[in-house]
């Protein structure tokens, strides 16, 4: 799987939109964009994922840009509870073709921390 | 619905002695995955299970190490013997094989503390 960049914290205002950026330079044209994310002692969370096109779903949206070096997760109106660990990944998609590709590797994420 | 759950949310167990770990997947899942994650570490794949059968096994840390599921659906994981370094929390996870995506959806992980 491509390695992913991101940094390692960041703050947002509650209501405020947060947008986590991460760069993933080498990743290959198969490979999709995940983001999970993990509140501290829960199960990690996941939230999204994409190929090239921007994705929204009820939780977020993600917006990878056209070479597909680099995504941004969004979270429109922040809220208390949305501070986590958030991961970006970058995997192929197994679909029905199998192969082995579910190993899930976390990096070290970014550090959201949304402030009231 | 209902999400993966796990049982116990937290064990404290005494080295040497042998603990069982329980995970309930989201009903319809095929797929199920164990893994672990220590204090302020990454995730570590240990199983995973399609269907009834593990077709990978690899990332079982030792032969104290096993896991089996029955009937499609529950599963459970056994460490026999442990010792201090299996203090962790153990996560499961399930998927809709072969759906869009595959994506993973975890429980909320039992904490083991090996005294």
């Amino acid at each position: 799987d491509a390695k992913t960049t991101q940094p390692p914290s960041m703050d947002c205002a509650e209501g405020r939109a947060a947008n986590l950026p991460c760069n993933h330079s080498t990743i290959s044209g198969n490979e999709y964009v995940y983001w999970y994310r993990q509140i501290h002692s829960q199960g990690p969370q996941y939230i999204i994922h994409g190929l090239k096109n921007n994705e929204t779903n009820e939780m977020a949206s993600l917006i990878i840009t056209e070479d597909r070096k680099s995504s941004t997760l969004i979270l429109p109106h922040a809220t208390l509870r949305d501070t986590a660990v958030y991961y970006c990944i970058v995997r192929v998609w197994v679909g029905n073709s199998g192969g082995s590709n579910y190993k899930l590797t976390f990096g070290k994420g970014t550090l959201l921390t949304v402030n009231p | 619905g209902a999400g993966v759950s796990q049982s116990p949310s937290n064990k404290v167990t005494e080295k040497g002695k042998d603990v069982e770990l329980r995970c309930d997947p989201i009903s319809g899942h095929t797929a199920l995955y164990w893994y672990r994650q220590s204090l302020g570490q990454g995730l570590e794949f240990l199983i995973y299970f399609q269907g009834n059968s593990a077709p990978d096994k690899s990332g079982l840390p030792s032969d104290r190490f096993s896991a089996e599921r029955t009937g499609g659906s529950v599963s459970t994981l056994t460490i026999q013997r442990t010792q201090q370094e299996d203090s962790a929390v153990y996560l499961c996870a399930s998927s809709l094989a072969g759906g869009p995506g595959n994506e993973q959806f975890f429980g909320p992980g039992t904490r083991l503390t090996v005294l």
